[in-house]
């Protein structure tokens, strides 16, 4: 099956810049989304097809892909970007993959 | 405004079934599929499955195939989810999500149901 490999955890002061990546075989033939998720709350998504953003969604959330990783960008970090995270592609073998999910802390 | 409203909380006994509903509003409901996905205690999202509410169609993730069964009620905009000989380590939130571009299975997932509480305890 598919696997989509991230790093457990990330700490980050206010007003930096958070780095989030996400990792599997031939990610780069795929489309990757990003979730947040907030403790005791559901996911939200904060973009889908590696680079878009929903409404609502701030402009310091942005994605990009490179080789075997996508990575989220979180600039000018807040307080309130203090979640964990996780991407997702569509797999043909194992159609829909979470990522094992990243705990952003802002310390 | 699109809207996913799950039904409440259970607590089933090892071996037994729950079913889980999950309710749309705000949008043509037979036009996006409906996807399930569970969270254990601490872990991390886990896909299920899909429904495809116009269709009725299914495909489930090959670790739920034979005890998942996802049904939809068009009438009521409405999808289920039943879990039948559940055990204890099926205790998760469930969670329903729409997917995010019409007609497709394979897109992300634009909005989420409050998600539901299964615990299973003897």
């Amino acid at each position: 099956s598919y696997v989509l490999t991230q790093t457990p955890s990330v700490s980050v002061a206010p007003g930096k810049t958070a780095r989030i990546t996400c990792g599997g075989d031939n990610i780069g033939s795929k489309s990757v989304h990003w979730y947040q998720q907030k403790p005791g709350q559901a996911p939200v998504l904060v973009i889908y097809y590696e680079s878009d953003r929903p409404s609502g969604i701030p402009e310091r959330f942005s994605g990009s892909k490179s080789g075997n990783t996508a990575t989220l960008t979180i600039s000018r970090v807040e307080a309130g970007d203090e979640a964990d995270y996780y991407c997702h592609v569509w797999d043909r073998s194992s159609e829909h993959v979470f990522g094992t999910g990243t705990k952003v802390t802002v310390v | 405004q699109v809207h996913l409203v799950q039904s409440g909380a259970e607590v089933k006994k090892p071996g037994a079934s729950v079913k889980v509903s999950c309710q749309a509003s705000g949008y043509t409901f037979a036009g996006y599929y409906i996807h399930w996905v569970r969270q254990a205690p601490g872990q991390g999202l886990e896909w299920m499955g899909w429904i495809n509410p116009n269709t009725g169609g299914t495909n489930y993730a090959q670790k739920f195939q034979g005890w998942v069964t996802m049904t939809r009620d068009t009438s009521i905009n409405t999808a289920h989810v039943e879990l039948s000989r559940l055990r204890f380590n099926d205790t998760a939130v469930y969670y329903c999500a729409r997917g995010g571009r019409s007609g497709t299975s394979l897109a992300y997932f634009d909005y989420w149901g409050q998600g539901t509480l299964v615990t299973v305890s003897s």
